[in-house]
């Protein structure tokens, strides 16, 4: 199994491009999330989905479209890129909720925006 | 947005010695709370959930209890190895389907 993978592992855009990125994972699982990490913030959730077909809105929405049409894939896209999303994105996958069930993460990607 | 908390930011702990840190969080709606390991150039790797007040869990040298009356569980690691330097995330859920991390606490064992 290779649990949780991300593509690419690195980009560079300048302000105004658009980009997609891809997470799949292996494992089945229902749950799949998008979270970006900057320093001193933490992980911040995006976006996630709670099924094939399905994607809700996190804490930092703004600016990101999702999809998941495709049960073991999750897009995350940037349509218009600001200086302002330059941060390292993980994708998390989990069974089910985050009750009781973990979340197992990806490798990341690391964005920067110029 | 649900204010969670980690204590100390960062810590560094000679080789040997035993060390512990916090996360807080609202108690109220509270469902579970995770702990993550993040190692450098890593990605988070799942420590232990726990629901129940005066849960506590154990993995080798990590342990973990909680307090779900006054939100707030504490990591303790006994005998820091080189290997133990990470970054600890702390993640309650309320009872829906999503986690809020903390800011986590970095360790830095020096040998």
């Amino acid at each position: 199994n290779a649990g949780v993978t991300q593509t690419p592992k690195f980009r560079v855009l300048k302000t105004g491009q658009s980009m997609t990125l891809l997470c799949a994972q292996d494992m089945n699982h229902e749950y799949m999330y998008w979270y970006r990490q900057d320093p001193g913030m933490g992980l911040r959730l995006i976006h996630y989905s709670v099924g094939e077909g399905t994607t809700a809105k996190g804490e930092v929405p703004d600016g990101y479209n999702v999809s998941r049409l495709k049960k073991q894939n999750f897009l995350l896209g940037l349509e218009s890129a600001a200086p302002s999303q330059t941060s390292v994105y993980f994708c998390a996958s989990s069974f089910s909720t985050g009750d009781l069930t973990s979340q197992y993460f990806g490798p990341g990607t690391r964005l920067t925006v110029t | 947005i649900l204010n969670v908390e980690q204590s100390p930011q960062s810590l560094h702990v000679q080789e040997g010695d035993s060390t512990n840190f916090t996360c807080s969080f609202p108690s109220s709606n509270f469902y579970a709370l995770h702990w993550y390991r993040w190692e450098t150039a890593k990605s988070p790797e799942a420590l232990f959930v726990m629901t129940l007040n005066g849960d506590e869990k154990k993995k080798g040298r990590i342990s973990a209890t909680l307090n779900t009356k006054e939100g707030y569980s504490y990591l303790y690691i006994k005998g820091s190895q080189p290997e133990d330097s990470a970054t600890y995330l702390c993640a309650p859920n309320f009872g829906n389907e999503k986690l809020t991390f903390g800011t986590g606490t970095r360790l830095t064992i020096i040998p």
